[in-house]
């Protein structure tokens, strides 16, 4: 399977735990993107980057959240002290075509936090 | 402020009928405008991607189209099959470049009954 993966796809944690996700995208993919998504909303853009550069970040990912790409191939969100509204989807995308930026998403990782 | 709305919020058609969703945006500057099916529990596919200068596009039995001045796209289904059954987001990128702001809207829910 040549698409975007995510690990893991499920996580159950207590508040105040760190939690790491991994996003894999497709090979050769300069741009990766992550999203939050909770139930019966559109995602919200968090982050993306352009090889191992962060070059945009939302309002929306607060000083807990942190991403990294540090090798221009899979990234990682983690999450510090987790908070119950944590408790989401959180998906990752990449793109290759500079035009037409054509996001290709992964299966989500989804997040409870208790 | 940047906003994606989407008509209706959920859909039941019987198999084989066609449909037509809505999406309205109040997106500036505009990049482009893509539609993306979402399958409960899956990330997002996309399926068309339209910029400023195209007024329709056609991906197998989906059929987008959008009026930029308006600000107004549809996406029309045909013949509905009870594999459509899904989220269908609608996606509008802001500014001069693709990645510099992406908002999606809310969905609509639609199910195909047989």
């Amino acid at each position: 399977d040549t698409g975007v993966s995510q690990n893991p796809r499920h996580k159950i944690t207590k508040r105040g735990q760190n939690v790491t996700f991994r996003c894999d995208p497709i090979s050769e993919h300069n741009r990766l993107y992550w999203y939050r998504q909770t139930l019966g909303q559109g995602p919200e853009f968090l982050t993306y980057f352009q090889n191992e550069a962060q070059l945009e970040k939302s309002r929306l990912l607060s000083d807990r959240f942190s991403a990294e790409r540090p090798k221009g191939s899979f990234s990682t969100l983690e999450i510090q002290r987790t908070e119950q509204g944590d408790s989401a989807m959180y998906l990752c995308a990449s793109s290759g075509d500079w035009q037409t930026d054509t996001q290709y998403f992964g299966p989500g990782t989804r997040l409870t936090v208790l | 402020k940047n906003q994606v709305e989407q008509s209706p919020q959920s859909l039941i058609i019987l198999e084989g009928k066609n449909c037509t969703l809505q999406c309205n945006y109040t997106v500036s500057p505009f990049s482009n405008l893509r539609w993306y099916k979402q399958d409960t529990g899956r990330g997002p596919v996309s399926l068309t991607i339209m910029t400023f200068s195209e007024n329709t596009k056609s991906n197998g039995r989906y059929t987008a189209t959008l009026d930029a001045d308006t600000k107004q796209s549809s996406l029309h289904i045909t013949a509905s099959q009870l594999s459509d059954s899904a989220s269908y987001i609608c996606v509008v990128s802001a500014g001069p470049t693709s990645y510099d702001k992406v908002i999606f809207g809310p969905g609509t829910s639609l199910s195909v009954i047989p």
